[in-house]
């Protein structure tokens, strides 16, 4: 079954306590994206990923870090969270192509207090 | 950049058809998403346009007007479980096509 799979799906932390969100696709798409979801500002894109070891700012990466070593992974890394970014975060992967469809993952729902 | 715009609630009548509208403005555009999104899950994809023109898939059609800078998604026959937010999203052109969202319309539908 294709899926994007996020870990953890629930997370509250403090601020200044580093965290690492995982993401992993098997469907052996090229481009993976990261994005946060906030009331009444829709889905932002926060770093996107071309293929391993290519990646790039989205819309809102202060505060962010990724990493692209495999292809199937691509995590997201707070270095030090601030209730700023509590948030809802989508990782999504992409087929790229003429039939091109992006799916998303479940979502990781995180507190910084 | 890009710039999505899309209404932002929308209520209709079960059993009924309703359009929802997006127009974009971009300074490179490849094509354009349409997802649905549940109250507390993750958006589930509906379909994506590249060329002009209206594709149909069962009850969910989708049109594009490149030169027009406009999309609508078409829902026929609602079903209760239709309530949902849709997402308008553009896809630019270059190498990594990055992809940007409309802040999403709030569709209700009533008995």
């Amino acid at each position: 079954e294709a899926q994007v799979t996020q870990n953890p799906r629930y997370l509250i932390t403090v601020t200044g306590k580093k965290l690492t969100v995982t993401c992993s696709q098997n469907m052996n798409h090229e481009y993976m994206s990261w994005y946060r979801q906030d009331p009444g500002l829709g889905l932002r894109q926060i770093y996107y990923s071309m293929n391993v070891e290519v990646t790039d700012k989205g819309d809102v990466p202060e505060g962010y870090k990724v990493s692209r070593k495999e292809k199937r992974n691509f995590p997201l890394i707070l270095e030090s969270p601030s209730p700023n970014q509590t948030s809802l975060y989508f990782c999504a992967s992409r087929t790229g192509g003429a039939q091109e469809t992006q799916y998303f993952g479940p979502g990781t729902r995180l507190l910084v207090l | 950049g890009q710039n999505i715009d899309q209404p932002t609630e929308m209520t209709a009548t079960e059993g009924a058809i309703v359009q929802i509208n997006c127009t974009y403005q971009t300074s490179g555009f490849n094509g354009l998403f349409w997802y649905q999104q549940h109250a507390g899950e993750a958006p589930t994809f509906l379909s994506y346009n590249v060329l002009d023109g209206l594709e149909e898939k069962g009850r969910f059609s989708s049109f594009l007007s490149r030169s027009k800078g406009y999309s609508y998604l078409l829902l026929k026959e609602l079903q209760m479980k239709d309530s949902a937010s849709y997402l308008c999203a553009a896809m630019n052109s270059g190498g990594y096509q990055k992809v940007t969202f409309g802040t999403g319309t709030k569709l209700q539908v009533i008995p």
